[in-house]
C-alpha cells in the first residue's frame, strides 16, 4: 500500500511565500501530482513530477526527491484566491491511478 | 484542456430512494473513468474504475450492489446510489482518463453533492 502524509492546515499572509510538504512511502514510484481544490469543487491539476528536481510554473513550483520520498509545492506572491485545499497524489506500482493524500487546507489572510 | 461534466451538481433525496449521477467527457473519448467519494476535510477516496463496455472494478470495501456503475459509451459513465441512506451523503466526483504519455492525465468533473435525508 501507500502512505501519503501532508499537513492538515496551513495559514499564510497575502503576498508571502508558502511551502506545502508531502511525504510518501511506496514501492514502484512513477509520478507525483499536485492538485488544487476549492471548497465544493473538483480538483484542478497543478503539476506532475516524475524526475528529481524543481519544476516552476508561474507562481507555483513543485519539487521532488525520489530518494527521500518527499515533494513540496511552493506558492509565491500569495493571493486570497489561493485559499484552497492542496492535494498530493502518488502514482506507483505500475498503476496509472494515483492515490491521494488527505490534502492541506491553506488559508491566506490579508 | 479537456472538459468533464457531471449532472446533477446537487441532489437531495429521501432515505431509501435511488439517485443517478452522470459523468460526461465533452471533448474527448474516455475509455476509463473513475468515481471518487469525498467526505468533508477528507481525501478523495477511489470507489471504482469504470471501463467502457465492461464491468467496473470496485475498490475494497465498496459495495458493488449499492453503487451501480454503467459505462455504456466512450463519453458517458453513470453512478447510481441505490437505496440511499444518510451515511451515503457525500461529495461524489468523477474523472476521465485521457491516455497518452507521460501523464495519463485525469480530468475531474465538478462534483455532485448528495444529501440523503
Amino acid at each position: 500500500g501507500q502512505n501519503i502524509d501532508q499537513p492538515t492546515e496551513m495559514t499564510a499572509t497575502e503576498g508571502a511565500i508558502v511551502q506545502i510538504n508531502c511525504t510518501y512511502q511506496t514501492s514502484g514510484f512513477n509520478g507525483l501530482f499536485w492538485y488544487q481544490q476549492h471548497a465544493g469543487e473538483a480538483p484542478t491539476f497543478l503539476s506532475y513530477n516524475v524526475l528529481d528536481g524543481l519544476e516552476e510554473k508561474g507562481r507555483f513550483s513543485s519539487f521532488l526527491s525520489r530518494s527521500k520520498g518527499y515533494s513540496y509545492l511552493l506558492l509565491k506572491e500569495l493571493q486570497m484566491k489561493d485559499s484552497a485545499s492542496y492535494l498530493c497524489a502518488v502514482r506507483s506500482g505500475g498503476s496509472y491511478i494515483p492515490t491521494f493524500g488527505r490534502g492541506t487546507s491553506l488559508i491566506v489572510h490579508p | 484542456g479537456a472538459v468533464v461534466s457531471q449532472h446533477p451538481s446537487r441532489v437531495i433525496c429521501k432515505s431509501g430512494t435511488s439517485v443517478k449521477i452522470e459523468c460526461r467527457s465533452l471533448d474527448f473519448q474516455a475509455t476509463t473513468m473513475f468515481w471518487y467519494r469525498q467526505f468533508p476535510k477528507q481525501s478523495l477516496m477511489l470507489m471504482a474504475t469504470s471501463n467502457e463496455g465492461s464491468k467496473a472494478t470496485y475498490e475494497q470495501g465498496v459495495e458493488k450492489d449499492k453503487f451501480l456503475i454503467n459505462h455504456a459509451s466512450l463519453t458517458l459513465s453513470t453512478l447510481t446510489v441505490t437505496s440511499a441512506h444518510p451515511e451515503d451523503s457525500s461529495f461524489y466526483i468523477c474523472s476521465a482518463l485521457e491516455r497518452g504519455p507521460p501523464r495519463y492525465e485525469q480530468y475531474f468533473g465538478p462534483g455532485t453533492r448528495l444529501t440523503v435525508t
